[in-house]
This record gives C-alpha cells, sequence and structure tokens, in this order.
C-alpha cells in the first residue's frame, strides 16, 4: 500500500486556462474527497465520491470545477477557464466506507 | 451550519515541555473527532480519532486527545513535545450522514530547543 498519490505536484498555469489534477486512492477504498486549502486556513470540502458516484458537491464547486471517478478508482478534478482565487493547493483522500480519512500530498496550483 | 474552533493560531513550547492545542466544534449530534498533522509542503497525517466509547484516545506519536461533550471539546495534548512535533495541527469533525470533514483553520507548533 503507498498511500494516496496525487500528481502533479505543483503546477503553474495563466488565467483562462484549464487544469486537470489525477488522485489515485488506496486501493481498496471506496469513498474518494476532494479538498481545497488555502494559506494559513483548513481544507475545505469540494465533492465526494462513493464508487464512482458523485455524491455530494459543495456550493465551493463553481461551475467551472469538474470531478469524475469513471470507473471508481482514479479520480479527475478539472478547473476550466483558471483565476487567480483558484491558487490553492488541492488535497484529496480516500477511506474505506465511513472510516478515516487518509490524504495525499496535495496539488499545489498557482495562477498567474 | 457545524463549524470548528482552533483558538491559538500560534503556539511555541519549549521541547520537553507538556502541549495541550485547544479545539471546539459546533453541532448538537454526536461528532466523529479527528486530528491531524501537516508539516511543510506535506500531507495531512491522521495523529488520533474519536467515534465513540472511551472518551480518552491515544493517537501516534505520543499524543491523546480527550472528547468533553459538555465542553464540545476535543483537546490535542502530549506530555513531551519533541522537536520533530514542529507542525501545524488541524482539528476536524464529521457526522453520521455527512461524509465530509469540517476543519479547523490549524495551530501552528514551533518546538524550542
Amino acid at each position: 500500500d503507498t498511500g494516496v498519490s496525487q500528481n502533479p505536484r505543483h503546477k503553474i498555469t495563466k488565467r483562462g486556462q484549464n487544469v486537470t489534477f489525477r488522485c489515485d486512492p488506496i486501493s481498496e477504498h471506496n469513498r474518494l474527497y476532494w479538498y481545497r486549502q488555502t494559506l494559513g486556513q483548513g481544507p475545505e470540502f469540494l465533492t465526494y465520491f462513493q464508487n464512482e458516484a458523485q455524491l455530494e458537491k459543495s456550493r465551493l464547486l463553481s461551475d467551472r470545477f469538474s470531478a469524475e471517478r469513471p470507473k471508481g478508482s482514479f479520480s479527475t478534478l478539472e478547473i476550466q477557464r483558471t483565476e487567480q482565487g483558484d491558487s490553492a493547493m488541492y488535497l484529496c483522500a480516500s477511506s474505506l466506507n465511513g472510516d478515516e480519512q487518509y490524504f495525499g500530498p496535495g496539488t499545489r496550483l498557482t495562477v498567474t | 451550519a457545524q463549524s470548528v474552533t482552533q483558538p491559538d493560531i500560534h503556539i511555541t513550547v519549549s521541547e520537553g515541555a507538556s502541549l495541550e492545542l485547544r479545539c471546539n466544534y459546533s453541532y448538537g449530534a454526536t461528532p466523529y473527532l479527528f486530528w491531524y498533522v501537516q508539516s511543510p509542503g506535506q500531507g495531512l497525517q491522521l495523529l488520533l480519532k474519536y467515534f465513540s466509547g472511551d472518551t480518552l484516545v491515544q493517537g501516534i506519536k505520543g499524543f491523546e486527545a480527550e472528547f468533553k461533550r459538555s465542553q464540545s471539546s476535543f483537546n490535542l495534548r502530549k506530555p513531551s513535545v519533541h522537536w520533530s512535533d514542529a507542525a501545524e495541527y488541524f482539528c476536524a469533525v464529521g457526522y453520521t450522514g455527512r461524509r465530509a470533514l469540517t476543519f479547523g483553520s490549524g495551530t501552528r507548533l514551533q518546538v524550542q530547543p
């Protein structure tokens, strides 16, 4: 078990560009979560999957954000037409049913 | 809406001293409670959790926390701090029926030699 992995670890993009992040959860975990963390703050929930079904989305998840988990394994988070306010650390976590969530190292996005 | 408060933004302790980090939550139902630690450039590592049962829970790295329902608190403690404990600590709350965690804003711990 190598834990939750995220790629890329860092992404710098220009305002208006699209970006996509990938998360690979712990292999037997059926639940996958995305959070966003800005400097000096705790993580804030974005969305949650159980297997391939997206079951909850935060109001933070504007229509420029879309997440998928097509086969119930890895997940992608896409941000379209990035804005400077999207600059943050994007964290992925996974869990087995309702147990504790294990976090990946995050993807740091900088929008210039 | 549920919320988590970590009133101390920054704490400095001497190595070998005891530590207590405060966490208060607001919600009517019995919460699930967690403490995570985050080192610079790293993801969040789970220190300990409370789901039910004994209100004093033991975690990794010598940490413990106590759930006090009457005070809506879940404070983290360690009897003797090591320099490697310097990091940011987050308290988080979850509830039955809601899968997302609500995090506090964190407490940054500095350890003086």
